[in-house]
């Protein structure tokens, strides 16, 4: 089992709607990134979470601690917000190695 | 603008022919990463600098080597690029804090390495 799990691996979605990708983890964190990548493309960090709540443009992340779980939220969907959306965590007192989950492959369409 | 450019942005080698890969950041972050990704897996952690400071992964095959020779440039060596070795390379950038509390990552575009 990895430590990292997502779901849905596949995510088919038309443009407008409310889109939610989840993330379970088994390990103690002491950050959790979302990342955004496109085919071919380089990794864009979206968001960085060890409590709480963040809120950017259209895009919310939410992580809860206690259950070791994170949500990535996108409002309003477009297509050019299809990509690859990866949840990666770090373990406490490490500048290195970042756990990552197998990545959500999200398509937007009109 | 963007902070952490990776070059070229496409590299075709031969096989068994020495390829450089370079970083460079302008955010003034103290730790710098080496990423190998495959097609449809996750990127894969090969080194890290903490300042000065170079960190293998285990794991990580000797025919990768790497340099800093400032905060602001890191290179990848591959000596002897195997068919196996060809990858999107991703290089990233942090600042860690007091405490190692870590602070977000930036990734650059990466580069798509072909091993002809």
């Amino acid at each position: 089992k990895n430590e990292v799990e997502q779901s849905p691996q596949n995510l088919t979605a038309q443009e407008g709607e409310f889109i939610t990708i989840n993330c379970s983890y088994s390990v103690g964190i002491s950050a959790l990134h979302w990342l955004q990548q496109h085919p071919g493309g380089g990794i864009v960090s979206l968001f960085m979470l060890s409590s709480g709540k963040k809120k950017h443009g259209r895009l919310i992340a939410t992580i809860n601690i206690q259950e070791k779980h994170s949500s990535l939220h996108i409002t309003a969907s477009h297509p050019r917000d299809s990509a690859v959306y990866i949840c990666a965590v770090l373990p406490p007192g490490t500048a290195s190695k970042l756990t990552f989950g197998t990545g959500t492959r999200l398509q937007v369409t009109l | 603008d963007a902070m952490v450019i990776q070059n070229p942005r496409y590299q075709v080698t031969q096989f068994g022919k020495p390829v450089t890969l370079s970083c460079s950041q302008t955010l003034n972050h103290n730790v710098m990463y080496w990423y190998q990704q495959k097609s449809s897996q996750a990127p894969k952690l090969l080194f890290h600098y903490y300042d000065k400071d170079f960190n293998n992964e285990a794991d990580t095959p000797d025919n990768f080597q790497s340099r800093r020779p400032n905060t602001s440039f890191c290179f990848l060596d591959i000596r002897s690029p195997g068919l196996g070795d060809a990858a999107m390379y991703l290089c990233a950038t942090s600042r860690l804090g007091q405490g190692l509390s870590n602070e977000k990552l930036f990734f650059g575009s990466g580069t798509q390495l072909s091993v002809l």
